[in-house]
């Protein structure tokens, strides 16, 4: 058990629907990232926050957004949702320091018909 | 941006056997992650190794970062052990994010 917490595990939704995926870093853990991995794309980044700070962003959509809140949990928004959405969602949580170790959750598998 | 290779991409070995996983990458790294996603998709932790020698049980994993290339050493195999390996790594222009590799598919047969 990493300490990183996702929920849902599952979600099963429909195009043009919009889900939203959270994450509960590691006890003292600043740091939280989105990373997705797809079949076709395999694991990228998505975005990172830092003590409820956006600090990069990678390939994200624009419908696509997160946020963190002061309690350091984060939120992923998908909206419009498409078939190629489908794909295992991970968030990871890291110490203070810039290059510290990331920690991995479970994940959210989104399946959209 | 920078480029992350493993080898070999699929791996298929009997119980108790030993195997090397590599990975290539193109520049300078600040962070190097080994991690083990099982077949429930699970991510774990394996090693964070931006240099240098660790281990840890039948595990281990050697980075030599002047030469670009790190090194996951899994000995006596058990079915346990089946899974992609993924090597990740924070480059120097990378923003805090891990770029991975495609993965080592390894399957142990007993």
């Amino acid at each position: 058990d990493s300490g990183v917490t996702q929920t849902p595990k599952h979600l099963i939704t429909a195009t043009g629907q919009r889900v939203t995926l959270r994450c509960s870093p590691r006890s003292g853990d600043l740091s939280v990232y989105w990373y997705q991995q797809s079949l076709d794309q395999g694991l990228q980044f998505l975005i990172q926050y830092y003590n409820g700070e956006e600090r990069a962003k990678g390939n994200i959509l624009e419908r696509f957004s997160a946020q963190q809140f002061p309690d350091l949990h984060s939120e992923l928004n998908l909206s419009s949702l498409e078939l190629g959405d489908s794909a295992l969602y991970f968030c990871a949580s890291s110490g203070a320091g810039s290059y510290n170790e990331q920690f991995f959750g479970p994940g959210t598998r989104l399946t959209v018909l | 941006g920078i480029q992350v290779e493993q080898s070999p991409p699929d791996l298929i070995l009997q119980e108790g056997a030993n195997s090397t996983l590599r990975c290539n990458f193109s520049d300078s790294v600040n962070n190097l992650q080994w991690f083990h996603q099982n077949p429930w998709g699970q991510l774990i932790n394996l090693f964070y190794i931006p240099s240098g020698t660790k281990q840890n049980g039948r595990l281990s994993a050697t980075t030599v970062a002047t030469e670009r290339y790190s090194l996951l050493y899994i000995s006596s195999s058990q079915t346990t052990d089946s899974g992609v390996y993924f090597c990740a790594v924070v480059g120097m222009d990378s923003n805090y994010q891990l770029i991975w590799g495609a993965g080592t598919k390894l399957i142990i047969k007993p």
